[in-house]
């Protein structure tokens, strides 16, 4: 069983179109990090946090350590929004660097 | 700055063949990843290292050997592939300096593998 599950998996939207992304954990963590792959494959880090709220243009990731769960917000989507967004998991504390357990991934296409 | 950079961006090898995979980082980062990617799997954790120096396994080593050369580079070598190593692979780094400071991940490009 995966620590880390995503939902949904897959996900179309209409251009315009407030979007949320859900990320469950099972275990305790010291951070979780939000990346984002293009269609092309390359990744890159969106957020990383460990409470609270993160905003960075239209994206916002919010996470709740009680309930284990975090959210990705895409505010005003836009098909170069389209990619795959995969939510991991930095397991335990005081920096056991090497602990990360990533989620499966949700596809988002955003339709114009 | 080139971030992180990954060679080849292909290969194909033959069962039983060997090849190293080359990372290199230009952040001055301390910690350097190896992942890889398989359809439907999500990426899974190879090897890493915290810091020049030190490695150590993660959730797939079996099969693959890494080396810490300098802060800057981190290789990945198959020594006898097989089939089941066909996959994508993607090298990363990040300072990590405790929960309070950035641990971002910054990754290459990737390297697509085939194994026949």
């Amino acid at each position: 069983k995966n620590e880390v599950e995503q939902s949904p998996q897959n996900l179309t939207a209409q251009e315009g179109e407030f979007i949320t992304i859900n990320c469950s954990y099972s275990v305790g963590i010291s951070a979780l990090h939000w990346l984002q792959q293009h269609p092309g494959g390359g990744i890159v880090s969106l957020f990383m946090l460990s409470s609270g709220k993160k905003k960075h243009g239209r994206l916002i990731a919010t996470i709740n350590i009680q309930e284990k769960h975090s959210s990705l917000h895409i505010t005003a989507s836009h098909p170069r929004d389209s990619a795959v967004y995969i939510c991991a998991a930095h397991l335990g504390y005081g920096g056991s660097q090497g602990n990360l357990i990533f989620g499966k991934g949700t596809k988002l296409s955003v339709k114009p | 700055n080139a971030g992180v950079t990954q060679t080849p961006k292909f290969q194909v090898l033959k069962t039983g063949q060997s090849m190293t995979l080359q990372c290199a980082q230009d952040m001055n980062h301390n910690s350097m990843y190896w992942y890889r990617q398989d359809p439907g799997m999500g990426l899974r954790l190879i090897y890493y290292s915290a810091s020049e120096g030190t490695t150590d396994k993660g959730e797939v080593p079996n099969g693959y050997n890494v080396s810490r050369l300098n802060k800057r580079e981190f290789s990945l070598r198959l020594e006898s592939a097989a089939p089941s190593q066909t996959s994508v692979y993607f090298c990363a780094s990040s300072e990590w300096q405790g929960v309070t400071r950035s641990g971002e991940q910054y990754f290459g490009p990737g390297t697509r593998l085939t194994v026949t």
